[in-house]
């Protein structure tokens, strides 16, 4: 099966810009998704598709990808953002067969 | 607004079945789209097991397949999930979500959740 490979953690400070990134094969072919999650919650979808975000989710969530990396950028972090990320994504070895990314810690400074 | 719930419960003995029940509510099952499960051990990442179309159809986890069944009860709008032959690994956070196709692949809706430990 396919793998989507992210950091582990990243930080960035208050009201920055921080990108976190997602790889692997499956990319050329499918968008990423993004989710949130913060402990103790389920995930949250926050971007799907090329780069759209569902009813709810702030602008300064965006999403990007190129090759084989998809990108989730948060533009001006808030305290609120620090959470766990997962990028997830079709696994092209199988119909209609999913992965996850293994999440990136994200903290705010 | 759609709601998933997730229920069943909380110990399992190793060797045993794991089974939970998705509800949903808020939209028909029978009217499409997919729904899945996943599953999160306590402090790791996201795990996808396997999804369920309404009409059926099944798709599988590899490193799970031989051990997950997943069926779909749309008169009850509900799906299920039954793991067998459990251990401490499958001890985890399990969740019930409706999955998107399309050129992405996303859970739009998920379930709060629930923990089932593996345990005599």
């Amino acid at each position: 099966s396919s793998e989507l490979t992210q950091d582990p953690a990243v930080s960035v400070a208050l009201g920055q810009t921080v990108r976190i990134t997602c790889q692997g094969d499956s990319l050329r072919s499918y968008y990423a998704s993004w989710y949130q999650q913060k402990p103790g919650q389920a995930p949250v979808l926050v971007i799907y598709g090329k780069n759209n975000r569902p009813s709810g989710i702030p602008d300064r969530f965006s999403g990007s990808s190129s090759g084989n990396t998809a990108s989730l950028t948060i533009t001006g972090a808030q305290a609120e953002d620090e959470a766990d990320y997962y990028c997830n994504s079709r696994d092209s070895s199988g119909n209609h067969h999913v992965v996850f990314g293994g999440g990136t810690k994200l903290t705010v400074l | 607004q759609v709601q998933l719930q997730e229920s069943g419960p909380g110990l399992v003995k190793p060797s045993e079945t794991l089974s939970l029940t998705c509800a949903v509510s808020g939209y028909s099952i029978s009217s499409g789209y997919y729904w899945g499960w996943i599953r999160q051990p306590p402090g790791k990442g996201l795990e996808w097991i396997g999804s369920i179309y309404h009409s059926g159809s099944t798709y599988y986890n590899p490193s799970l397949k031989s051990r997950v069944t997943i069926s779909v009860d749309t008169s009850k709008n509900q799906f299920s999930l039954k793991l067998s032959s459990v251990t401490a690994a499958d001890t985890a956070v399990y969740y019930c979500a409706r999955l998107v196709v399309g050129t992405a692949y996303y859970f739009d809706y998920w379930g709060q959740g629930t923990l089932v430990t593996v345990s005599s």
